[in-house]
Order: C-alpha cells, then sequence, then structure tokens
C-alpha cells in the first residue's frame, strides 16, 4: 500500500498566484481531511471529506481557499488568490471510518507526507 | 483552535532513558491519540486510547488516561535514537465522529 500522497512536495509561488495541492487517499478510505500545519497555530483541520461529499469546511480560512474531492481516490485544495501568510505545511489525511459507526468508531488517521508551500 | 497542551514542549534524554510526555485537554472526549511527526514527515499514528480506559500499552509505548483530570501521558521506555520525533495528542470530542483535534506537540530529542 502506498499510502496517502500528496502533489507537489514542495511549492514556491509569488503572491496572487493559484496554488492547487493534491492528494490522493488510501484505496478504501471513506474519509479525508485537509489540515494546516504552521509554527505559531499548530496543526488545524481545514475540511474533511466523507464519502465525497464536504461535511465540514469550518476551518477553511477565507473565500480564497476551496477544497474539491471528485472521486474517491483524488482530492484538490485549491488557495486563489495565495498571500504570503498562507506559507505552511498542507496535509492530507484519511481515514477507513465515516459518520456511520460514530461514537465506538476507530478514528485512527493516515497522512501524507505534506506540501510545503511558501507564497513570497 | 488546538485543545490540548503539552508538557514539556521539549525533552532531551539520553538513549536508554524512559521518556515521558505529558498532554492535558479542555472538553469530554471519545477518545485520544498519540501520533509521532519525524522532521519534514507526516504525522504516523502510534496508539488509540478510549474514554472508559485508563492504560494501554503497546511495545515501548505506554499511554494512561485520567478522565477526571483531562490528561493523558505516553511513556517511551529505553529510548532510542530513533525515537526523536515530535509526539502530538490528539483527542475526538465527544460529540463528535472524526475530529481530531491536536495539541501543541512535544519535541523530543534522543542522544546517542
Amino acid at each position: 500500500d502506498a499510502g496517502v500522497i500528496q502533489s507537489p512536495r514542495h511549492e514556491v509561488t509569488e503572491m496572487g498566484q493559484e496554488v492547487t495541492l493534491r492528494c490522493k487517499p488510501i484505496s478504501g478510505h471513506n474519509s479525508l481531511f485537509w489540515y494546516r500545519q504552521t509554527m505559531m497555530r499548530g496543526l488545524e483541520l481545514l475540511i474533511y471529506f466523507n464519502n465525497n461529499v464536504p461535511i465540514d469546511d469550518s476551518g477553511m480560512p477565507e473565500d480564497r481557499f476551496s477544497a474539491k474531492m471528485p472521486n474517491a481516490s483524488f482530492s484538490t485544495l485549491k488557495i486563489q488568490p495565495s498571500e504570503p501568510r498562507d506559507s505552511a505545511v498542507y496535509f492530507c489525511a484519511s481515514s477507513p471510518t465515516g459518520l456511520a459507526g460514530h461514537k465506538s468508531s476507530y478514528n485512527e488517521q493516515f497522512f501524507g507526507p505534506g506540501t510545503r508551500l511558501t507564497v513570497l | 483552535s488546538q485543545q490540548g497542551e503539552e508538557d514539556p514542549q521539549a525533552l532531551s534524554i539520553q538513549e536508554g532513558e524512559n521518556a515521558t510526555m505529558n498532554c492535558s485537554y479542555k472538553t469530554s472526549i471519545n477518545n485520544l491519540q498519540w501520533y509521532r511527526q519525524n522532521s519534514g514527515r507526516g504525522l504516523v499514528h502510534l496508539i488509540l486510547i478510549r474514554s472508559n480506559e485508563r492504560e494501554k500499552h503497546s511495545g515501548r509505548l505506554r499511554v494512561t488516561l485520567d478522565t477526571s483530570k483531562k490528561s493523558s501521558s505516553l511513556l517511551i521506555t529505553a529510548s532510542r535514537a530513533a525515537d526523536t520525533a515530535s509526539y502530538f495528542c490528539a483527542t475526538v470530542p465527544l460529540d463528535s465522529s472524526y475530529k481530531l483535534i491536536f495539541g501543541s506537540g512535544t519535541r523530543l530529542l534522543v542522544r546517542p
């Protein structure tokens, strides 16, 4: 199993440019998460998909951020336009559990290697 | 926002010694998990303890949970240089089946 795959691993762009981050979750996992990690704020959940449907996007910082999951094996996180304060490491994670099973479910999440984004 | 605070923020020990990291959280939980992050890498799940459990073991790892104090500890016994990493606790709030809220992490350095 290849694990969660993210691309690119590193992205350097200039302020105002569009950035697209990509994620391929582990096959069979029906939950997908996008996180952002910074020194100041730690790890923050941006958005959660279950069975390709966005369930919780309350962590998306503003309208410049959008995420899609067109099918079970692919998701994108887009920032348009990008700003220097968006510089961070962005992680995608997947989990085999979903909304079914609820409180007794096993919520281990499998993380990708991350994309280090630098906006100049 | 972060739910948990971890203590200490950084820990440096000699290989072979035990390392203890503590995590405190604010709200009632479904379960608590510990993750490890090596520099420049993603997080790796280590162990999960449910709210009705008090202690759990996995290899050299021992986790305790005290829900009355809203705290947990991770003990790594007989540490190795390869254990050098950041360790995060993450809680699943009682009203959520999916949301992981991460603590601020402990940076562990194991000196050879």
